[in-house]
């Protein structure tokens, strides 16, 4: 069992629409990161976030963390083919980070 | 600041095989972790070194071991092969203080047979 839950696990949108995927957990963390995964390829770091209650914009992606460190969003404005991947949580404890089983995103032009 | 390399990329090795994987970090980098993805249980920890010794380890068998050298460049074996090692093995580096940022390599992609 995954020590984060993530939802929904797939994701079909057309180009344009908004997009928000969750990470849920019952652990606190110290820190909560969010990563994007293309086939055959590492992760690609997001964002970390680290305060209870944060809220982080990057363009047009909008990352928040829960006021109680134990669950996160990622929600995306006016969505692009470009933003297709697997989208990964990763909470951290004790410089170790658990991941969530991830949401495929796929963005229809 | 060149990112964190992993060879090789791509390996077929046959049951009962050992295999080395390499990493080399970010340079300035201290930390590397270890993470065996698959699609059934999507990104597991394997362990992870800081400057030599390791830190954290996560729920692999002994088969599975690892070491970190003084330049932080780490290596991860896997002996007695199994078909259910096949995946996709991937380093990440960070500096090793909170919060743990970690950045990741490209994988090695394992193919067991």
């Amino acid at each position: 069992t995954q020590l984060l839950e993530q939802s929904p696990q797939f994701l079909s949108i057309q180009e344009g629409e908004n997009l928000t995927v969750y990470c849920n957990s019952s652990s606190v963390f110290s820190s909560l990161q969010w990563y994007r995964q293309e086939p055959g390829e590492g992760p690609v770091l997001l964002v970390t976030v680290v305060t209870g209650g944060e809220v982080k914009k990057l363009k047009r992606l909008t990352f928040q963390f829960g006021d109680a460190r134990k669950d996160s969003s990622l929600h995306i404005t006016a969505a692009q083919p470009g933003d297709t991947g697997l989208y990964l949580c990763a909470g951290e404890n004790d410089y170790k980070l658990s991941f969530g089983a991830g949401t495929t995103v796929t963005v229809r032009a | 600041k060149a990112g964190v390399t992993q060879t090789p990329r791509y390996l077929i090795k046959t049951r009962g095989q050992q295999v080395t994987l390499s990493c080399s970090p970010i340079s300035g980098h201290r930390s590397v972790s270890w993470y065996q993805q698959t699609p059934g249980q999507g990104l597991q920890f394997l362990f992870e070194y800081f400057s030599e010794t390791q830190r954290n380890k996560g729920n692999f068998p002994g088969r599975f071991s690892g070491r970190q050298f003084s330049n932080s460049r780490s290596e991860m074996n896997v002996s007695t092969l199994e078909l259910g090692d096949s995946a996709l093995y991937l380093c990440a580096s960070s500096l090793g203080t909170t919060p743990e940022t970690q950045y990741f390599g490209p994988g090695t992609r394992l193919l067991v047979l």
